[in-house]
């Protein structure tokens, strides 16, 4: 049973412009979402985060969305760059404990 | 200061065979994790160690995968016997405190296991 799911599997978006990813989530005790980002080869990266006493957390061109009533979260690139195509993954833990739970990834392409 | 290093990087094996995945975390930290993400899938947890000891391995599929972490430094992740349905990319992931504020875990690059 997948708690933390990201049904985009991919997304297109002009150089410039906005790209907005989703997440959702089922399991209430998370309160605490992670966004990572990973290139082709490598390690996933720590991108930005966001606790569940909050609704928004900005971190220059990114910003992390929660919307815990509808448990669901998104991050907005803006504006997106070529060198942002990247998968990225949407993350979710109790903060007490220390193991994240991820979604599939969502396939983000930034065209020039 | 080095990051979280995997070993070896891209493992292909017949099934049957025996591989050995190590992780050495970045120093210091005394939270070590595996995951697996298999196919394009989500990042599977696997298992958490606190020094040497598991705290977590709920994620194990099952008892083909043997991990261990002696002496709270490296850890080795052993499957035995391999099937086709282990390859993957196993990640192995080091933090300080769970309970830290930014939550977050720092990730190697990955040991790729094909099964043939």
């Amino acid at each position: 049973d997948q708690q933390v799911k990201q049904n985009s599997p991919s997304l297109s978006v002009q150089e410039g412009r906005i790209s907005i990813l989703n997440c959702d989530y089922t399991n209430s005790m998370f309160d605490y979402f992670l966004w990572y980002k990973k290139y082709p080869a490598e390690g996933p990266t720590f991108l930005i985060s966001i606790s569940s006493i909050k609704d928004k957390n900005e971190d220059g061109r990114f910003t992390v969305f929660l919307n815990k009533s509808a448990k669901h979260l998104s991050l907005h690139i803006v504006p997106s760059q070529p060198g942002d195509s990247a998968v990225y993954f949407c993350a979710a833990k109790i903060l007490s404990y220390g193991k994240l739970t991820f979604g599939q990834g969502t396939i983000l392409t930034v065209h020039p | 200061e080095a990051g979280v290093t995997q070993f070896p990087s891209h493992s292909v094996i017949e099934k049957g065979q025996t591989v050995t995945l190590r992780c050495d975390p970045i120093s210091g930290h005394d939270n070590l994790y595996w995951y697996r993400r298999v196919m394009g899938k989500e990042i599977k947890f696997l298992l958490h160690f606190v020094k040497e000891s598991k705290q977590d391995e709920s994620g194990m599929p099952n008892n083909r995968f043997l991990a261990e972490r002696t002496g709270g430094t490296y850890s080795t992740l052993k499957v035995q016997p391999a099937e086709l349905e282990d390859s993957g990319v196993y990640f192995c992931a080091s933090s300080q405190k769970p309970g830290t504020n930014t939550g977050e875990l720092f990730f190697g690059e990955g040991s790729r296991l094909t099964v043939l």
